[in-house]
């Protein structure tokens, strides 16, 4: 059903790289999320977007940087990767309702990151 | 202030066995959703139910099934006859708040180990 990629599935780099971690739906959905979830299991919302060329800061306090130039892609980029930045990052999109507080997120697989 | 409480970290159990787990939520909002979604080892989440503050009835699919109390602020998710492919990361989610600022707020999570 759910129609959300991110690439790349797993991430090996070392401190100060640039990395760009890639997440694309085909689902049409005009809101997108970015989550960073820690080992222990918490979810964190870093970023959302309402559509394209709206882009705002989640709940948690990120380095990351994202934008919205297509409905379909949702990228998030790291500048200078840092240790502090390993964790799992997902990306979620919601689809259109009456009532926003009722939609219900469809979620990627995830990037595990590690920075060396 | 909104919170998800998922005071379970984690529960094993053996196959065959019934599960319950809890979910404990506060908020001040009148109109609010409810949702579990269920993480697997392949890492994206997926959505299970949603359940909106008017709709206290019950619900059951197939082994699954879902208790809202709002007496209690509980919505309970009870897993009959587990099975192996149970076996995941279960996170309970409240969606509130006014037109235009909803928040999602995710539980902790519970993992659940179903074994052989």
């Amino acid at each position: 059903e759910a129609d959300i990629y991110q690439t790349p599935r797993y991430l090996v780099i070392g401190t100060g790289k640039k990395i760009t971690l890639e997440c694309s739906q085909t689902m049409g959905h005009d809101k997108m999320y970015w989550y960073q979830q820690d080992p222990g299991m918490e979810l964190h919302l870093i970023h959302y977007s309402y559509g394209v060329n709206s882009t705002e800061k989640g709940d948690l306090s990120s380095e990351s940087t994202v934008s919205r130039i297509r409905t379909e892609h949702f990228p998030l980029t790291l500048e200078s990767a840092r240790p502090s930045h390993t964790s799992q990052y997902l990306c979620a999109s919601s689809e259109r309702s009456g009532n926003r507080a009722g939609e219900k997120l469809f979620f990627g697989s995830g990037t595990q990151l590690s920075v060396l | 202030a909104q919170k998800v409480t998922q005071a379970q970290t984690e529960i094993s159990v053996v196959e065959k066995e019934d599960v319950t787990l809890d979910c404990v939520y506060e908020t001040r909002d009148t109109t609010y959703y409810l949702f579990w979604y269920k993480q697997p080892p392949s890492g994206e989440l997926v959505f299970l139910i949603r359940r909106n503050s008017f709709d206290e009835q019950n619900e059951i699919s197939g082994r699954y099934s879902w208790n809202f109390q709002k007496s209690t602020s509980s919505f309970n998710f009870t897993i009959t006859a587990s099975q192996v492919v149970d076996s995941a990361v279960y996170f309970c989610a409240l969606s509130a708040g006014r037109r235009g600022t909803y928040k999602y707020i995710f539980g902790t999570g519970t993992r659940l180990k179903v074994l052989a």
